[in-house]
């Protein structure tokens, strides 16, 4: 079956650090791969996706590139903020998104 | 565009009572699928529709069940509640579901005390 296992947190940074959160996956197929992260109180908000190997996802700094011999698509930023502390999830997509257990990050000033 | 919409926001209900959640998906999505978030279960998959049918259903009981009208709006039912449905109800929408590498857009949730 399908299943993400994703590194356990939390997480605590300064701010300016570097962060990776290590994820990685079981499937069959080809399956497209998912960073999503919320925010305290909120929904789930799309991140960045891949949805091929050697695809790289990007966005607001962070990137996650897909990794077919690895199985793996870490997620890297390079220099965190205090407002990306968040909730982050890897997940993949087959006929449903399966979700690590997410990962808590604080980035302290 | 407005985003993914769940009514309420918080509810709080009794044992043994039933409830039902509504979700509002983006302007032409035909997608909607449903998750439950608990601290120690994680994000669970519990069923998609699409176009009105329900196309795919996690592992959950029958007392979980839900529907899509002609408008794409989608309701989540729950009967006979139990303490550990107590969760966050997630609703996402895409334009053509799981099945392909849509992008799935996810609601601000319903959170369900059942005491």
């Amino acid at each position: 079956g399908n299943s993400v296992t994703q590194m356990e947190g939390p997480v605590t940074l300064s701010e300016e650090a570097f962060l990776t959160i290590n994820c990685t996956y079981t499937a069959t197929g080809y399956p497209s791969l998912f960073w999503y992260v919320q925010y305290p109180g909120e929904g789930l908000q799309l991140l960045l996706k891949a949805t091929k190997a050697d695809d790289k996802g990007s966005n607001k700094g962070f990137e996650a590139t897909y990794r077919k011999e690895t199985t793996s698509f870490h997620l890297e930023k390079g220099s965190v903020q205090v407002s990306d502390s968040a909730v982050y999830f890897c997940a993949l997509s087959n006929y449903k998104l399966s979700f690590g257990a997410g990962t808590t990050v604080t980035v302290r000033a | 565009k407005a985003g993914v919409t769940q009514t309420p926001r918080y509810l709080i209900k009794t044992r043994g009572q039933q409830v039902t959640l509504s979700c509002s998906p983006i302007s032409g999505h035909r997608s909607v699928s449903w998750y439950q978030q608990t601290p120690g279960q994680g994000l669970q998959f519990l069923f998609e529709y699409f176009s009105e049918t329900q196309r795919n259903k996690g592992n959950f009981p029958g007392r979980f069940s839900g529907r899509q009208f002609s408008n794409s709006r989608s309701e989540m039912n729950v009967s006979t509640l139990e303490l550990g449905d107590s969760a966050l109800y997630l609703c996402a929408s895409s334009s053509e579901g799981q099945a392909t590498v849509d992008t799935q857009y996810f609601g601000p949730g319903t959170r369900l005390t059942v005491l």
